[in-house]
């Protein structure tokens, strides 16, 4: 079974909307923790959120925010006032249980930012 | 403070090559992992050190795979005998206790093409 899923293989947005890009996971662990990761056609995975399930707020990195829906088992990512260069794969992973020792992927979405 | 730093960025070899790729962490990461990403998927974990300790290595890392983080600095991947099959992008990331978990961040990775 998928522990990530991300539904939305490819979006397009109109630059300064916000968007909202969907992700769920599944895990019987209790302490977990959600990353989100931005790939440009460059290659390179830029790290752009994380939140611990057991944080309380929903995590905030700039115009990046984190939907943390722990009984639903969704960590959506909300990008505010999208911009072009924004334009890249976006990945939601996990890290399972207390030990730092792999994050398991999803298979990303692709985001458009239209001009 | 520079990020993880990956060479070469890109290699082009022949089927049954030998070919090794060098990570450099982040200067005082303990932890460095090694990823494998095809075409249309996220990565895929391989294997990850603590200083030089190889302390998990996936089942996608055959035989032909070996890693090393001699001194626990910089580490190398090595695939012996390549196949078309290996062709992918090898991401390493590094990784230290901080309030985001134990947080990974990527270099901007090595892309592999067996012909």
């Amino acid at each position: 079974a998928q522990k990530i899923t991300q539904t939305q293989p490819g979006m397009f947005v109109q630059e300064k909307e916000a968007v909202t890009l969907d992700c769920t996971y599944d895990t019987s662990d209790q302490s977990y923790g959600l990353f989100w990761y931005k790939q440009p056609s460059s290659g390179e995975m830029i790290f752009l959120i994380y939140q611990g399930s057991y944080d309380e707020q929903n995590a905030t990195e700039g115009r990046y925010s984190l939907n943390f829906q722990k009984a639903r088992k969704s960590a959506n990512l909300v990008i505010s006032a999208s911009q072009l260069g924004d334009s890249a794969m976006y990945f939601c992973a996990m890290r399972e249980g207390i030990r730092d020792d792999k994050i398991i992927f999803g298979k990303g979405t692709r985001l458009h930012i239209l001009p | 403070d520079t990020g993880v730093s990956q060479n070469p960025r890109h290699k082009i070899t022949k089927r049954g090559q030998n070919v090794t790729f060098r990570c450099d962490p982040i200067s005082e990461h303990n932890r460095l992992y090694w990823y494998r990403q095809t075409l249309g998927q996220g990565p895929e974990f391989l294997t990850y050190f603590q200083n030089e300790a190889q302390l998990e290595k996936s089942r996608l890392l055959s035989d032909r795979f070996s890693a090393e983080r001699p001194k626990g600095s910089f580490s190398t991947l090595e695939i012996q005998r390549t196949e078309q099959g290996d062709s992918a992008m090898y991401l390493c990331a590094s990784s230290s206790a901080d309030r985001g978990g134990w947080t990974q961040y990527f270099g901007p990775g090595t892309r592999l093409l067996v012909l």
